[in-house]
């Protein structure tokens, strides 16, 4: 059975620096894109970025490149999620999701989200 | 990017109506085009794909059509499961999107 399984719940202060992972199982994790996607309070969704564990190529948004850092490593069938400097604006549940083939395509499986909340 | 505009944002409706949920792309997608179901405080779940396919596990009631720039999501005898948000999502270009979402309520 494929699983995507994340990190827990974060509150952080602004200017602080965090990374949420996304671990996968039922699957050759090398072999499959992986994508991140924000959802914010009552708001609908927005793709991130997606990243090829095979070689760690990683494709961004235009809204969030250069805000976040998406890196996997393929030893722990790992995706991560990585911020050096959070605003307020970054509370958001972040979800990882699989393509179903390629990195861009419908996405056939999701992890269960992270609540990233930041407030000082 | 390509915006993806749904209507409407909010659908009133009762057990055992036919719903249909429009999503409209800011171009051409051909049928690269998804529609997903949530529910609060969970994540996405993949109901169609490539406009018209179904994912596997999913109820028959459910179906997709359409090429290009418009597309629907109809939902015959709406179940009391149903009740939810849905959202379309294109996959034509390199930065997928997705519409803003309708969600199904209770008349």
């Amino acid at each position: 059975e494929v699983q995507l399984v994340q990190s827990g719940t974060e509150v952080k202060k602004p200017g602080e620096s965090l990374k949420i992972s996304c671990r996968g199982s039922g699957y050759t994790f090398d072999d499959h894109w992986i994508a991140w996607v924000r959802q914010r309070p009552g708001k609908g969704l927005e793709w991130m970025g997606v990243i090829y564990p095979g070689d760690s190529d990683a494709k961004y948004s235009p809204s969030f490149q250069g805000q976040v850092t998406i890196s996997a490593d393929k030893s722990i069938s790992a995706a991560y999620l990585q911020w050096s400097g959070l605003k307020a604006s970054d509370t958001a549940m972040y979800y990882c999701a699989r393509p179903a083939s390629g990195h861009t395509s419908s996405f056939d499986y999701w992890g269960q989200g992270t609540l990233v909340t930041v407030s000082s | 990017d390509i915006q993806m505009t749904q209507s409407p944002s909010t659908l009133s409706t009762s057990v055992g109506d036919r719903v249909t949920i429009t999503c409209r792309a800011s171009q051409n997608i051909s049928t690269w085009l998804a529609w997903y179901q949530q529910k609060p405080g969970k994540a996405p779940n993949l109901l169609i794909y490539k406009a018209s396919k179904l994912e596997s596990g999913v109820p028959s009631r459910f179906s997709g059509s359409g090429s290009g720039t418009e597309f629907t999501l109809t939902i015959s005898n709406l179940q009391p499961d149903d009740f939810a948000t849905y959202y379309c999502q294109q996959y034509d270009s390199s930065s997928p999107t997705f519409g803003q979402g309708t969600k199904v309520e209770v008349k």
